[in-house]
């Protein structure tokens, strides 16, 4: 599976966007860029997903740049509830047969300072 | 619409006894999958079940590890006999399908601590 690397923390104030980054240099033309978040003692949720233009949903927007080794999670106004770990995850097409994996790096633990 | 169901929520055995965790997908959803995530770490996927076949199971550790999906829909997770370092919560999700486009959606896991 290609990899993704991701600050292991990052701060925020209250009600200020956030950028959240992504590295994925090895990423192949068919993987699709998705964003999880895991907040305290729950299971990851889905936030967005895109594979080459950008991407709005009413959570987040998703930056992918033009040569798709890097993305960018953009939360618009923090809130407090938004404290999470963030996980990029790159879904491709598993080389043995046409299953695709969601695997998890260990993320990017956001704290929102209010 | 309903989520992914997991139960239960909590766990405590002792070591070398045995557990099964119990998962019920949302309806409809063909793709199936169990994870491990110890503590300070991202979620392991142990086994994806693709309706009631296997399509990945390398990570599962068969001496211990068993899991099945009856009819396409419910799984159970079992571990016997556990070890100390299986403490850990165990997370179950599914899709719609395949798609690489498409989003998993989760519970809210068992929390199993071995003693």
């Amino acid at each position: 599976d290609a990899k993704t690397t991701q600050p292991n923390s990052m701060e925020s104030n209250e009600e200020e966007p956030v950028h959240l980054p992504c590295n994925h240099s090895t990423i192949s033309g068919t993987d699709y860029i998705h964003w999880y978040r895991q907040l305290p003692s729950q299971g990851p949720e889905y936030v967005i997903h895109g594979l080459t233009s950008n991407v709005n949903n009413r959570m987040a927007s998703l930056a992918i740049a033009e040569d798709r080794k890097s993305s960018t999670l953009i939360l618009h106004r923090a809130t407090l509830r938004d404290a999470a770990v963030y996980y990029c995850i790159l879904r491709g097409v598993s080389g043995s047969g046409g299953y695709q994996k969601v695997t998890f790096g260990i993320g990017t633990k956001l704290q929102v300072i209010p | 619409e309903a989520g992914v169901a997991q139960s239960p929520r909590y766990k405590i055995i002792e070591k070398r006894q045995s557990v099964a965790f119990w998962c019920n997908p949302i309806s409809g959803h063909a793709t199936l999958y169990w994870y491990q995530q110890i503590l300070g770490q991202g979620p392991k996927l142990l086994i994806q079940f693709q309706n009631n076949g296997v399509v990945d199971d390398s990570q599962l550790p068969k001496d211990r590890f068993s899991a099945e999906r009856l009819k396409g829909v419910d799984s159970t997770l079992k571990i016997q006999p556990a070890k100390l370092e299986d403490s850990a919560v165990y997370l179950c999700a599914s899709s719609l399908v395949q798609g690489r486009g498409t989003e998993a959606f989760f519970g809210q896991g068992t929390r199993l601590t071995v003693v």
